[in-house]
């Protein structure tokens, strides 16, 4: 079975140091791999994703992540927080599903909740 | 991006009452449709699964006459909330899919979610 684990609920970082939020994964296979962020309010937004291609994957507002495969990790980074990325992080690992039709029945790790200080 | 839409944004409604929502997909169409509840401080959690035209399909643990989900057609799906009871409050949250080139390819989308509240 599939899984993720978030290994930190909460972090706090100071504006302009950098970021790592950690994930570790569980799969029977060669997994598909996302972060997504939940700001307030509003909806679920994809960072990046990794689908068997370059480990390292790159995503948007200077989010990257890195699959390693002996460690079964795959830790989100970006050199530098900004307040605008003070928010709810989720790493999900996609699924077998035969009721979907298809690749990706996701499953969510618990959440890490990123606070970012002046 | 893609646009998903779900209406109500918030909805507070007695014990034993039913509350619909709504989750539209504005400018793709959605093959299938994932509902999520969300509880809060918590994450995700995949309540049942539809393909437009068919029947749901529900995770273990959901209740399908509870929740009944409606995919009639590509861009709109409805979720339903029976007689709904204090419990049942929580955050529900639509997931489109947009079917396109290989299974790994395909992009899930969220709306922004509902918050239900039961008194």
């Amino acid at each position: 079975a599939q899984s993720v684990t978030q290994l930190d609920s909460h972090v706090s970082v100071s504006e302009g140091t950098p970021v790592l939020l950690r994930c570790n994964y569980s799969s029977s296979y060669s997994p598909s791999l996302f972060w997504y962020v939940q700001h307030p309010n509003k909806g679920l937004q994809l960072l990046l994703k990794y689908t068997s291609a370059a480990t390292l994957v790159k995503g948007i507002n200077g989010f990257e992540a890195e699959f390693k495969k002996s460690e079964t990790s795959f830790h989100l980074t970006k050199p530098s927080a900004h307040m605008s990325d003070a928010a709810e992080y989720f790493c999900v690992v996609s699924a077998l599903s035969m009721f979907s039709g298809g690749y990706n029945k996701l499953i969510f790790g618990a959440g890490t909740r990123l606070a970012v200080h002046p | 991006g893609a646009v998903v839409s779900q209406h109500p944004s918030w909805v507070i409604c007695k014990s034993g009452t039913s509350v619909k929502i709504e989750c539209r997909s504005l400018d793709f169409q959605a093959t299938t449709m994932f509902w999520y509840r969300q509880f809060p401080k918590q994450s995700l959690m995949l309540m049942a699964t539809s393909n437009e035209g068919s029947k749901a399909t529900y995770e273990q643990g959901v209740e399908k006459d509870k929740f009944l989900i409606n995919h009639a057609s590509l861009t709109l799906s409805t979720l339903t909330v029976t007689s709904a009871h204090p419990e049942d409050s929580s955050f529900y949250i639509c997931s489109p899919r947009m079917a396109s080139g290989r299974a790994v390819d395909y992009e899930q989308y969220f709306g922004p979610g509902t918050r239900l509240t039961v008194t």
